[in-house]
């Protein structure tokens, strides 16, 4: 079975850009969530979609955006890049939605804002 | 709101020697919880999960850890360190209410530095 995959795996871009990064879950999975790593922040939870509706959501401003499709792939947009933006994005997905189901992640999208 | 802290974001352990990774969080009511490890330019893979069933619990590569409501706390250990155990390591948690979703909350990391 083949694991999350998320494109790009690297991206570079410039202040005031926008991004749309993208995530494949595990085939059968229905929620896919998102994590933003920093060295200084660490990993921290940006949203969680499920059945193509958002179910969570971190305290990221608004530029931070996301959405799910009918076949589970979910893609998140940051518009109006900050350099601050620059990190590692995680995706994540699992079976269902409840706090105790192991969530397979990805290996990330980096990206590096100029 | 629930936080973990991972005492120590370095430890450096000799090849052999027990391997102990210390992890706490702060909620009232006993969370799930897990740790995770990350190689480098990967992401995260699930070591192991403590979900209210036996307070010990056994994971991958050899490692193990154990809940204590008492302490608040969940650390790693593994008797005889690897050098392939080289590695950053989360302990995360997960709201036990099911409007929480799959929302995890993490440690800052603790970086593993195995010498031979």
């Amino acid at each position: 079975k083949a694991g999350v995959t998320q494109t790009p795996r690297y991206l570079i871009k410039t202040r005031g850009q926008q991004v749309t990064l993208s995530c494949s879950p595990i085939s059968g999975h229905r929620s896919v969530s998102w994590y933003q790593q920093t060295p200084g922040q660490g990993l921290q939870f940006l949203f969680e979609y499920f059945s193509e509706t958002q179910r969570n959501k971190g305290n990221f401003p608004g530029r931070f955006s996301g959405r799910q499709f009918s076949n589970s792939r979910s893609e998140m947009n940051v518009s109006t890049l900050e350099l601050g933006d620059s990190a590692l994005y995680l995706c994540a997905s699992s079976l269902i939605a409840g706090g105790d189901n192991e969530q397979f992640f990805g290996p990330g999208t980096r990206l590096t804002v100029l | 709101a629930q936080s973990v802290t991972q005492l120590g974001s370095h430890v450096s352990v000799s090849e052999g020697a027990l391997v102990l990774l210390r992890c706490n969080y702060s909620s009232s009511v006993p969370p799930y919880l897990f740790w995770y490890v990350q190689y480098p330019n990967q992401g995260l893979q699930l070591l192991l999960k403590y979900t209210s069933a036996a307070t010990l619990v056994k994971g991958i590569n050899g490692f193990e850890a154990e809940f204590k409501k008492s302490e608040t706390s969940f650390h790693l250990t593994k008797p005889s360190a690897h050098m392939s155990d080289a590695a950053e390591y989360f302990c995360a948690v997960s709201d036990i209410v099911k409007a929480a979703g799959n929302k995890l909350t993490f440690g800052g990391g603790t970086r593993v530095l195995v010498k031979p």
